[in-house]
């Protein structure tokens, strides 16, 4: 089993639509990181959290550190958010990342 | 501007031809990693540096070394390149090893032949 476990892997929602991405962990964290990257490969981070929740535009994160969970929330999805969000959790001195969520927003 | 870079972008090669990838950040930052990116097998940390002359393992280092003798820069050396170092890598730092922020750079493609 994973350590970083995501869900879906794949999703697709019509422009306008509110979106869930779903992150659970297995280890001991310091912080659980939010990455989104681009077709042409390039990575951003849109939030770190050790606690509670970030909100950045139509973007939301929360973090249950109790049940090891974190869920990144869009708000009235657009075609250019389409791209992979990774989930990734840092340790003590490491980092480890889920396996992505390809999103796909259709006009 | 504020950044990370990597040179090469885009590099085909030969088994057993030695290679460096560049990595060089204006940030001052403490804490520098590198990653590859696999299909299927997403994101996995390769070598990382808490601070200059300071590295460690990650979960894939079997074929790379690192050096780390100036705060910005840390290259990742393939001594013996073979065709399943065949990735897309990344080079990421943060201002040091807590709740930061990680920026990473623009990736390199690497392909073995």
């Amino acid at each position: 089993k994973n350590e970083v476990e995501q869900s879906p892997q794949n999703l697709t929602a019509q422009e306008g639509e509110f979106i869930t991405i779903n992150c659970s962990y297995s280890v001991g964290i310091s912080a659980l990181h939010w990455l989104q990257q681009h077709p042409g490969g390039g990575i951003v981070s849109l939030f770190m959290l050790s606690s509670g929740k970030k909100k950045h535009g139509r973007l939301i994160a929360t973090i249950n550190i109790q049940e090891k969970h974190s869920s990144l929330h869009i708000t009235a999805s657009h075609p250019r958010d389409s791209a992979v969000y990774i989930c990734a959790v840092r340790g003590n001195n490491d980092m480890r990342f889920g396996a992505g969520t390809r999103l796909t927003v259709k006009p | 501007e504020a950044q990370v870079t990597q040179n090469p972008r885009y590099l085909i090669t030969v088994t057993g031809k030695k290679l460096t990838v560049t990595c060089s950040q204006n940030m001052n930052h403490e804490y520098m990693s590198w990653y590859r990116q696999d299909p299927g097998l997403g994101l996995r940390q390769i070598y990382y540096s808490m601070n200059v002359e300071v590295t460690d393992k990650g979960d894939v280092p079997e074929g790379y070394k690192v050096s780390r003798k100036e705060k910005r820069n840390f290259p990742l050396i393939l001594e013996s390149p073979s065709p399943n170092q065949t990735s897309l890598y990344f080079c990421a730092s943060s201002l040091s090893w807590g709740v930061e922020t990680q920026y990473f750079g623009p990736g390199t493609r690497l392909l073995v032949l």
